[in-house]
């Protein structure tokens, strides 16, 4: 089993559709967790982070699961823009070369 | 400006060249990385600079050496290359302790070895 396993991609979805990623991880002692999006050719940009009460960010949700081992980021609204990579990071406490990043998880969005 | 700058931004090298790649980080951050990423797969740690203290991931070719000539600049050197080290090579700082964020990356630098 992968330390952190995405859903397989590509997602195809209309515009203003909601799509949803999840993203397990095997560590039960990872401490910090990440969504990056990642543009064809370009660099990883940290979207949110993920905290166990949940976050949002205007049309961006995260949620971790703790119990289960696995966080989710859910797009809802979807715009053309949003068409990337999704990357999944789970790090122990100290970070360093124990930072997992998952195998990301392609969207494409379509008018 | 962007916080974490690397250059240069596209490189080729021959197998027989020595070249280096710099990145400079402008956010105080005291841990700096070198990522390499192939196509379609995600970013591989290849080194890590915290505390301090250089770390290495033992997979990573010694053809491959970073240098930390202070806490805002980690480049990486770049000897005998071959053809399969073609990829894109990141830069990332964050503060030491992760948990409160995530990484910074740079633009990166697109590495072709002929």
């Amino acid at each position: 089993r992968k330390e952190v396993e995405q859903d397989p991609g590509p997602f195809n979805v209309p515009e203003g559709a909601t799509v949803a990623f999840n993203c397990t991880y095997s560590n039960s002692a990872s401490q910090s967790f990440f969504w990056y999006r990642q543009d064809c050719r370009k660099e990883p940009k940290l979207l949110m982070s993920v905290y166990s009460s949940g976050n949002e960010d205007g049309r961006f949700t995260a949620q971790l699961n703790r119990a289960s081992q696995y966080i989710s980021l859910l797009i809802r609204d979807s715009k053309l823009s949003d068409s990337a990579t999704y990357l999944c990071v789970v790090n122990p406490r100290t970070g360093g070369f124990k930072t997992i990043f998952g195998a990301g998880t392609r969207l494409f969005v379509k008018a | 400006d962007t916080e974490v700058t690397q250059t240069p931004k596209h490189l080729v090298m021959g197998m027989t060249n020595k070249k280096s790649l710099k990145c400079e980080q402008h956010m105080g951050h005291r841990a700096m990385y070198w990522y390499k990423q192939k196509a379609k797969k995600p970013p591989e740690l290849m080194f890590v600079y915290s505390y301090e203290k250089l770390s290495i991931n033992e997979s990573v070719p010694s053809r491959f050496s970073p240098e930390c000539p202070n806490s805002s600049l980690l480049n990486l050197h770049l000897h005998a290359l071959q053809p399969e080290d073609s990829a894109l090579y990141l830069c990332a700082s964050s503060q030491e302790n992760t948990k409160s964020g995530g990484y910074t990356f740079g633009s990166g630098t697109r590495l072709t070895v002929v």
